[in-house]
């Protein structure tokens, strides 16, 4: 059984620009979440995606975005990168959206905006 | 909304000494409770959650954490930890409804000393 997988690993941009995140969720779960690790904080609540729809959000700017495949899949864009952008992104698959449900978290994609 | 405090943001110990790691939580509804760790460059691995019944959970690699509703808290215990416990740990809460998604608390680290 895979785990959830994030790429790419690692991503220098710079301020104004555009990037994509993805992340492939474990076999199986149709639940996706994103959050946001800021350094030396606790990962903050970005978005959760179920089945393709957008399910509960966190407090970002609309310029924060995503998607969700029909395999399950997802990604992260985020536009018109700022400083405070530059983070751990870390994207975690549960099946269901049982609260309860363990979320299960990729090794996450580090994000550096000059 | 919710909210978790960890007032420890560092916790050194000696090897195969106990340790005890805090969590406070706020809420105005019923949560669930969860306890992560985070080893360097990697991502969270889940040690423990609390759902409902007894208030003593037990997790992986022998952690502990007892729910005290009255006291909001729910602390994480090792009676004897190893230098491979060195890492970060995230308290973290969800509601039991509505918008499935983590409060994630600033995390402690704890750093296990020979």
């Amino acid at each position: 059984e895979t785990g959830v997988t994030q790429s790419p690993t690692h991503l220098i941009k710079t301020r104004g620009q555009q990037v994509t995140l993805r992340c492939s969720s474990q076999s199986g779960h149709n639940t996706v979440s994103w959050y946001q690790q800021a350094l030396g904080q606790g990962p903050q609540f970005i978005f959760q995606y179920y089945r393709e729809e957008e399910n509960g959000r966190g407090n970002f700017p609309p310029r924060f975005s995503g998607l969700q495949f029909p395999n399950y899949s997802s990604e992260l864009n985020v536009n018109a990168l700022e400083l405070d952008d530059s983070a751990l992104y870390l994207c975690a698959s549960s099946l269901g959206l049982a609260p309860g449900n363990e979320q299960f978290f990729g090794p996450g994609t580090r994000l550096t905006v000059l | 909304a919710q909210s978790v405090t960890q007032l420890d943001s560092q916790v050194p110990v000696f090897e195969e000494a106990p340790v005890e790691l805090r969590c406070n939580y706020s809420s105005s509804v019923s949560v669930y409770l969860f306890w992560y760790v985070q080893y360097p460059n990697q991502g969270l691995q889940l040690l423990l959650k609390y759902l409902s019944g007894s208030t003593l959970v037990k997790g992986i690699n022998g952690f502990e954490a007892e729910f005290n509703k009255s006291q909001t808290s729910f602390h994480l215990r090792k009676p004897s930890v190893h230098i491979s416990d060195t890492a970060e740990y995230f308290c973290a809460v969800s509601t039991t409804s509505g918008t499935y998604k983590y409060i994630f608390g600033t995390g402690t680290r704890l750093k296990v000393l020979a």
